[in-house]
């Protein structure tokens, strides 16, 4: 175990709903990463967060945001659900640049 | 061409045998590297990491990496049923991580 949680474990909403998915990083690391994996694919970066700031990312629309509270949890909000969205979206926590992977969303988008 | 790139296989191997994965990177700025682990349906976890040229071994696992072929590698020796999973290669930009598309491995028993 990783001491990274994510929720909810699945999901299921239809095409142009907003979703928030969440992530609870393990103690001590203020640094957390979210990547939306499809099958049969690799994780693709979405964004990485640093003491609640944005300072990386990835080939994704803005419908895709996100926010790092004071406690380093997480949030990834999607707008605008697209069929294309359905996927396994995983958040990381890193400690010296070293990722700690969650056990993942699956979003399934009707 | 594709930041970082697998051979998707999938690779079979028996129980015993040297399982040899390999891994290219496109970015030469690229500065940390990774292997990851992933079972069907569970989330990725970490099996090593390297950062300078030259192997790293830890148990059954060596990592090895050539910066200069921008090439990493993953070798498991005495395979075993267990090690059967998909093996994700990642590497570490400046606040980014890019990952491969996984090589899929088989050991048979």
């Amino acid at each position: 175990e990783t001491g990274v949680t994510q929720s909810p474990t699945h999901l299921i909403k239809t095409r142009g709903q907003q979703v928030t998915l969440r992530c609870s990083s393990q103690s001590g690391h203020n640094t957390v990463s979210w990547y939306q994996q499809a099958l049969g694919q690799g994780p693709q970066f979405i964004f990485q967060y640093y003491r609640e700031e944005e300072n990386g990312r990835g080939n994704f629309p803005p419908r895709f945001s996100g926010l790092q509270f004071p406690n380093y949890s997480s949030e990834l909000n999607v707008n605008a659900l697209e069929l294309d969205d359905s996927a396994l979206y995983l958040c990381a926590s890193a400690q010296e640049n070293t990722q700690y992977f969650g056990p993942g969303t699956r979003l399934t988008v009707l | 061409q594709k930041e970082v790139e697998q051979n998707s296989g999938p690779l079979s191997v028996p129980e015993g045998a040297i399982a040899s994965l390999n891994c290219t990177y496109s970015d030469r700025g690229s500065q940390s590297f990774f292997w990851y682990r992933q079972y069907s349906g569970k989330s990725p976890e970490l099996i090593m990491s390297i950062y300078s040229n030259g192997d790293k071994e830890d148990g059954r696992f060596t990592a090895q990496l050539n910066k200069a072929s921008q090439y990493v590698s993953l070798l498991i020796r005495d395979s075993q049923p267990s090690d059967s999973a998909t093996y994700l290669c990642a590497v570490n930009r400046v606040n980014d991580m890019r990952f491969g598309a996984g090589t899929r491995l088989t050991v048979k028993p």
